[in-house]
């Protein structure tokens, strides 16, 4: 089945830094990536998505972008504030094994103001 | 608002004992999911349901069961529960219409088994 990385696992900038968290996916067929933030005792909640036909969307201070052929992507937040503070996952669909979504194992990201 | 609602928030039982948990929501979807949230190992899928007729296994379904009851509601069951079962699970649902892989989540079910 599809296997999906994501580093770091913890991450740590400055307010106003950027955060960047990779994460690959081993099945080629794979053709959707959301991104999900959880605050800590909340659900995780979509923040962006791409399709395997995008290499890039950006919405305000939140972009991913889609390397299909090296089979990863990334997430990239700029001009962090203490309200990005949360844990990220990133996903994968993979339309051969039933539309299944795998995620990867979760990035803490913290702000310090 | 339309939402996903899960019951129990919180559970602790025993070993060996039968416990279901329960997933309801108005948002009119008919795709459901079950998973189950680790420390260090993100969110892996149970069970998931495409519509009342149609029932999957994901990627951990031994020791679980499932029952689409309505299109609104999706039960997960351990019918003998053990502490490795102890986790966080989440209900989540998508709608196969317009907006076809976006999944919603519950709250969450905090179970521990001793």
């Amino acid at each position: 089945g599809e296997n999906v990385e994501q580093h770091p696992s913890t991450l740590s900038v400055q307010e106003g830094d950027s955060a960047v968290i990779k994460c690959t996916y081993s099945d080629s067929a794979s053709n959707y990536f959301p991104w999900y933030k959880q605050e800590l005792g909340k659900r995780p909640q979509l923040i962006i998505d791409i399709r395997s036909n995008v290499g890039e969307k950006k919405d305000q201070r939140i972009a991913v972008t889609l390397n299909k052929t090296a089979k990863h992507f990334s997430l990239h937040i700029t001009e962090t504030q203490p309200e990005d503070s949360a844990v990220y996952f990133c996903a994968s669909l993979t339309p051969f094994t039933g539309n299944q979504f795998y995620f990867g194992t979760g990035t803490s990201l913290t702000v310090i103001p | 608002d339309a939402d996903v609602t899960q019951t129990p928030r919180n559970r602790i039982t025993k070993t060996g004992k039968r416990i279901m948990l329960e997933c309801s929501q108005t948002k009119g979807h008919d795709r459901m999911y079950w998973y189950r949230q680790d420390p260090g190992l993100g969110l892996r899928l149970i069970y998931y349901s495409f519509d009342v007729k149609d029932i999957n296994k994901g990627e951990i379904s031994d020791g679980y069961s499932v029952s689409r009851q309505a299109q609104a509601k999706f039960s997960l069951s351990l019918e003998s529960a053990i502490p490795n079962q102890t986790a966080l699970y989440f209900c989540a649902t998508s709608d196969s219409g317009r907006a076809a892989y976006e999944q919603y989540f519950g709250p969450g079910t905090r179970l521990t088994v001793t």
